[in-house]
């Protein structure tokens, strides 16, 4: 069964820690995304990976940071550099970059202790 | 920089009534545009991309079209159910070239649609 997984559905996080979300795909995708939504508001584009080993910053990278070792795995890390995480992050992606539907993941809602 | 908007932010509609939610774009250099569902607390699903080129696509009793020109674009529900109940966000992908690569959202339109 294909598609994207993000594990977990909810995580709690204490003032100065970092936590890492998980993203897997078994798509066969070459590019995945992290976006993050806040209530009432559209989606933002924190990073974003093209290929293996190769990834980029989106609109609000600052306080994340992301690493793309496997093709199938793009997990994102929260850092305490990043002062209002409470959110909802969605993790996509697309057979290539810049033609393609991206498809989603069902997402992880992030809250702060 | 590109900017996204949709009008109306939230829709109630009685069943069975046709229904258009708009979307509008400030620079009209975009590759394609695609149409997004989200329910409640889950992820998005793809409805429809239209590529730059295109004017407009169907699936199902849903139509959207698309006029670059005006920076703008439609998404048409025929015969609306309460299933269809949900936000819709319409987003688009830059031309390539222009360094910006990967989808601009809007804030979507909240749909309700009653029994």
């Amino acid at each position: 069964d294909g598609g994207i997984t993000q594990s977990p559905k909810y995580l709690f996080r204490k003032e100065g820690q970092n936590v890492t979300l998980s993203c897997e795909q078994n798509l066969n995708h070459d590019a995945m995304y992290w976006y993050r939504q806040d209530p009432g508001q559209g989606l933002r584009l924190i990073y974003y990976s093209q290929i293996v080993n190769d990834f980029q910053k989106g609109d609000i990278a600052e306080g994340y940071s992301v690493s793309r070792e496997k093709k199938e795995s793009f997990p994102l890390t929260v850092t305490s550099a990043q002062k209002n995480p409470t959110a909802f992050y969605l993790c996509a992606s697309s057979i290539r970059q810049y033609q393609e539907t991206q498809y989603f993941g069902p997402g992880t809602r992030l809250l702060v202790l | 920089k590109q900017e996204v908007t949709q009008i109306p932010a939230a829709l109630s509609v009685p069943e069975g009534e046709n229904l258009v939610l708009n979307c509008s774009f400030t620079d009209s250099a975009i590759y394609n545009l695609q149409w997004f569902r989200q329910d409640p607390g889950k992820g998005l699903t793809s409805l429809l991309l239209i590529q730059s080129s295109q004017r407009e696509q169907t699936s199902g009793r849903l139509n959207a079209s698309l006029d670059k020109s005006s920076g703008r674009s439609t998404l048409y529900i025929a015969a609306s159910q309460p299933g269809d109940s949900a936000t819709y966000l319409c987003a688009v992908r830059v031309t390539a070239n222009t360094g910006r690569r990967a989808l601009t959202f809007g804030s979507g339109t909240r749909l309700q649609v009653q029994p």
